[in-house]
C-alpha cells in the first residue's frame, strides 16, 4: 500500500526563518499529493495540493512541487511566522475506488518570536 | 457554505461499551471518509462511504462499522470498546468523482476509553 516518510520533528525556527519539511512517498501510479496542517486541538486543514508531476501547489506563502522522479513533495516557506506553529502532514491520495489519504506521522513546527 | 461538522466534541466511555459518532458533510459532498488519529500519530483510514455504500476499508476490525444516510451525513459505530480506541476521530467529506479528490475535515471527536 501507499506510505509516506516525513522529516522527523520537532522543528523549531525563529520568526522569518526559511522552512523546509521533507516528504517522500510510495504509491501506485501517480497520485495527487496534499499537505494538511493541524493546529493544536483542531482537525486537519488542507494547506495545498498538486495533482500531477511538476505541479506546484501554493497557499499562504507555502509551496510544494510534485517531483515524480524522486517521489517527493517537500514543503517550503520563505519566512515563517509564529502563527505557522502547527503539525504538518504530507499525504498522497490513492487512485483506487476509495480515495483514501495516507498520512505520515507529521512534523511538529514551532516558530519562536 | 457549511463546512464539515462532527458531534460530540468529546466523549468518555469505558471498556466494552459501544459508541456512535456523527458527521455532517460539507454541502454538496456525497462521500464521507473516517480516520482515527492516535495521540502523536497521523490519521489512519478507517473506511469510506459513497452514496450510502461502503466504498473501501482500512485495516480496522469489524467492530468498527458505519452508515451513510440519504442526506450524506454519516455515523461511525464502535462496539466492544478497547483502551486503544482512545483517539481523535476525524470525518472528511469530498465529492466522489475521480477528478475532484480533495477531502475536507471536520474538527473531530475526541474519544477517551477508560
Amino acid at each position: 500500500g501507499d506510505s509516506v516518510t516525513q522529516m522527523e520533528g520537532p522543528v523549531t525556527l525563529s520568526e522569518e526563518a526559511f522552512l523546509t519539511i521533507n516528504c517522500t512517498y510510495t504509491a501506485t501510479g501517480y497520485p495527487s499529493l496534499f499537505w494538511y496542517v493541524q493546529y493544536p486541538g483542531e482537525g486537519l486543514q488542507l494547506l495545498l495540493k498538486a495533482t500531477k508531476a511538476d505541479d506546484k501547489g501554493s497557499n499562504k506563502g507555502f509551496e510544494a512541487t510534485y517531483r515524480k522522479e524522486t517521489t517527493s513533495f517537500h514543503l517550503e516557506k520563505g519566512s515563517v511566522q509564529v502563527s505557522d506553529s502547527a503539525v504538518y502532514f504530507c499525504a498522497p491520495i490513492s487512485s483506487g475506488s476509495a480515495r483514501q489519504l495516507t498520512f505520515g506521522s507529521g512534523t511538529q513546527l514551532t516558530v519562536l518570536p | 457554505e457549511t463546512g464539515v461538522t462532527q458531534s460530540p466534541t468529546h466523549l468518555i466511555k469505558t471498556r466494552g461499551q459501544q459508541v456512535t459518532l456523527r458527521c455532517s458533510s460539507q454541502s454538496g459532498h456525497n462521500t464521507v471518509s473516517w480516520y482515527q488519529q492516535a495521540l502523536g500519530q497521523g490519521p489512519q483510514f478507517i473506511f469510506q462511504y459513497y452514496r450510502e455504500e461502503e466504498n473501501g476499508r482500512g485495516n480496522f476490525p469489524p467492530r468498527f462499522s458505519g452508515l451513510q444516510f440519504p442526506n450524506y451525513s454519516s455515523e461511525l459505530n464502535v462496539n466492544a470498546l478497547e483502551l486503544d480506541d482512545s483517539a481523535l476521530y476525524l470525518c472528511a467529506s469530498s465529492l466522489g468523482t475521480p477528478s475532484y479528490n480533495e477531502q475536507f475535515f471536520g474538527p473531530g471527536t475526541r474519544l477517551t476509553v477508560l
